[in-house]
């Protein structure tokens, strides 16, 4: 099952511009992460946000999230050429061993 | 430091023939282990998620099954390859509950071609 979706499905930019990409959910959830993809790679853990949270910050990142209208947001401040991938929200669908994840954003940043 | 290996980490096989992909982590013990395929640019589907050795649960039916023969080893096999099976496999581990803000960590993925 798909529980997250991401918007847009492609973000072009250029260097040193703000970068936000959105995720929608269907159920309940218990908490709700972040990934980054380079190509070809594997994923990485950028950041997380309890349900009970509504806004959290790491370095350039900024992660909002609005459980009534089942949504999320990651914010990416003066963004790099380095930024450029694939990023990904996931939920736990309230499960405590899954984690489902959306269909990602693919963000090019332009030198 | 925990780390996780899995391969091989590109594979071509004929259509019909068997499948085995292994991934191991180290440095941790009693993990929770992940079986995700990636279509090209597209999202990620989780295939198998195990807690516990010889614990395995299925999400999604089809060709593919998964077995944990150790604590820290999770294999995907097939006996026959379909074309549809292509794609970007990751295997991925979490320390605990993922309720509990837990977080998955990956292997690099194995790219499989079935032509």
């Amino acid at each position: 099952s798909q529980q997250g979706e991401e918007d847009p499905q492609a973000l072009s930019i250029q260097e040193g511009e703000n970068a936000t990409m959105n995720c929608s959910y269907k159920t309940s959830i218990n908490n709700l992460q972040w990934y980054r993809q380079n190509s070809g790679r594997g994923l990485v853990h950028l950041i997380l946000i309890r349900s009970n949270e509504r806004e959290k910050h790491s370095g350039r990142l900024r992660v909002t999230l609005d459980t009534s209208k089942k949504s999320s947001s990651l914010l990416i401040t003066a963004s790099r050429a380095a930024d450029t991938a694939s990023y990904f929200c996931a939920t736990d669908e309230g499960s405590s061993y899954k984690l489902i994840f959306g269909s990602g954003t693919r963000l090019l940043v332009r030198p | 430091s925990q780390t996780i290996h899995q391969w091989p980490a590109t594979l071509v096989q004929p259509v019909g023939s068997p499948l085995s992909l292994e991934c191991t982590v180290e440095g941790t013990s009693n993990p929770n282990l992940y079986w995700y395929r990636q279509a090209a640019g597209r999202g990620l589907q989780l295939l198998f998620y195990s807690v516990g050795i010889g614990q395995i649960s299925s999400e999604v039916p089809q060709n593919l099954s998964a077995s944990r023969p150790q604590d820290r080893q999770f294999i995907l096999s097939s006996k026959k390859l379909l074309l549809s099976d292509s794609g970007f496999y990751l295997c991925a581990w979490s320390p605990g509950r993922l309720t509990t803000n837990e977080k998955l960590f990956f292997g690099s993925g194995t790219q499989l071609s079935v032509l």
